[in-house]
């Protein structure tokens, strides 16, 4: 099946430091999503890409949809303590696809901040 | 919106026995709900795709006589782990979807699975 590659697997980085995170695929997506999981919960939403070339932006968060549409990147600006966390890339096929509706995830990354 | 709850959130189990799992959509309809697995460390793992009113779709490898999914209403979808064993043992995490509105994918928090 299709699979994201996602890096890098981990960082640790001081706190008020920029954080920047990608995904590539072999395959196009049509969308692309961003989730962050917290210890023992779900992901959460955190940013959601809908065009190829899109760059959207949640508070400290910024990602990208890449022009091919295989890729994406997320920064983090300014961290703090509460962004650690388990971060995932998630491609959506397009309609007509064999796994339409169903997310593709990539590896994680695990971001650890120092205070 | 779009808050998706699961119960328990912990279950501890004795190994033989058969464990259910509820994920509900409480603000929006889930035409589509999707169930997990999820190792330490680790990617989530799709094990099954239901759509309300009709059986689910196993993810190849996935056992489905030992994971009973139910999706009976727009609302709520249940995981029933069968016979458990220590190796079923790990995180459950539903999502659900109102593919008449988009396709994102709403998480629920997750269930605990320890069989002793």
């Amino acid at each position: 099946g299709q699979q994201l590659n996602q890096s890098p697997q981990s960082m640790f980085i001081q706190e008020g430091e920029d954080v920047s995170m990608n995904c590539t695929s072999s395959s196009i997506f049509n969308t692309w999503l961003w989730y962050k999981q917290d210890p023992g919960e779900g992901p959460v939403l955190l940013i959601a890409l809908y065009k190829a070339g899109e760059l959207t932006s949640n508070g400290r968060l910024t990602a990208q949809f890449g022009i091919t549409r295989k890729d994406s990147f997320l920064n983090i600006s300014a961290s703090i303590p509460s962004d650690v966390g388990i971060y995932f890339c998630a491609g959506l096929e397009g309609a007509g696809g064999t796994s339409y509706g169903k997310l593709t995830f990539g590896q994680g990354t695990i971001l650890t901040v120092h205070p | 919106g779009a808050v998706v709850s699961q119960h328990p959130s912990r279950v501890i189990c004795k190994s033989g026995t058969s464990v259910k799992i509820e994920c509900r959509s409480l603000d929006f309809q889930a035409t589509t709900m999707f169930w997990y697995r999820q190792f330490p460390k680790q990617s989530l793992m799709l094990m099954a795709t239901s759509n309300e009113g009709s059986k689910a779709t196993y993810e190849q490898g996935v056992e489905k006589d030992k994971f009973l999914i139910n999706h009976a209403s727009l609302t709520l979808s249940t995981l029933t782990v069968t016979s458990a064993h220590p190796e079923d043992s790990s995180f459950y995490i539903c999502s659900a979807q109102d593919t008449f509105l988009s396709y994102e994918q709403y998480f629920g928090p997750g269930t605990r699975l320890t069989v002793t």
